[in-house]
């Protein structure tokens, strides 16, 4: 079963632009992390965001973490057709390396040259 | 340094055939997780190895699906009597004991006909 949802389910933008997208989640996590798939190719990590923190910066990428709301939200500033992906939310509820991640069902970027 | 390798590919079986998919985690890594991603979904979690120890198959959809680990490293996920709804990408990722982030490989696209 999914974990999280993402939103929105399809987002298109200008090369440029910042891209906001969303995920919540149902229970409590330790942490939350944030994935890209290319078509046809494995996950890439982006980001990782623990339960006690509220916000991360790494390079373009801003993301926000509310467990109040169970919600987490990735910005990529200044897109690039390069970014145009699937995005996935991701979260696990142990400690240690050793938690199996659920994900979401992912939200589809295209940044339009 | 060489991140997760799965083989084959892309793997076309014939409803009711044996399949065996490799994963190569990263040099180190004693946590090992298998997931499935259907199309259009977000990957869902099969089964999780730490060294040569199964911790957690309650994602296994049934007992046609089987994972090992011999030695700790390389990993095989087999499915028997291979159905349709088997039809999926499987998606291999490893962890370190220092880290929480999954390192994906590039999946097997199996597709079941």
């Amino acid at each position: 079963s999914q974990q999280g949802e993402e939103d929105p389910q399809a987002l298109s933008i200008q090369e440029g632009e910042n891209a906001t997208m969303n995920c919540s989640y149902k229970t409590s996590i330790n942490n939350l992390q944030w994935y890209r798939q290319n078509s046809g190719r494995g996950l890439v990590h982006l980001i990782l965001i623990r339960s006690n923190e509220r916000e991360k910066h790494s390079g373009r990428l801003r993301v926000t973490l509310d467990t109040s709301k169970k919600s987490s939200s990735l910005l990529i500033t200044a897109s690039r057709a390069a970014d145009t992906a699937s995005y996935f939310c991701a979260t696990d509820g142990m400690p240690g390396a050793n938690s199996k991640l659920t994900f979401g069902k992912g939200i589809t970027l295209s940044v339009r040259p | 340094g060489a991140g997760v390798s799965q083989s084959p590919r892309y793997k076309v079986a014939k409803r009711g055939q044996d399949v065996a998919l490799r994963c190569d985690p990263i040099s180190g890594h004693v946590s090992l997780f298998w997931y499935q991603q259907a199309l259009g979904q977000g990957p869902e979690f099969l089964t999780y190895f730490q060294n040569e120890a199964q911790l957690d198959k309650s994602g296994l959809p049934s007992d046609r699906f089987f994972a090992e680990r011999p030695e700790g490293s390389v990993s095989t996920l087999k499915i028997q009597r291979t159905q349709q709804e088997d039809s999926a990408v499987y998606l291999c990722a490893s962890s370190s004991p220092v880290e929480d982030t999954q390192y994906f490989g590039p999946g097997t696209r199996l597709t079941v006909l």
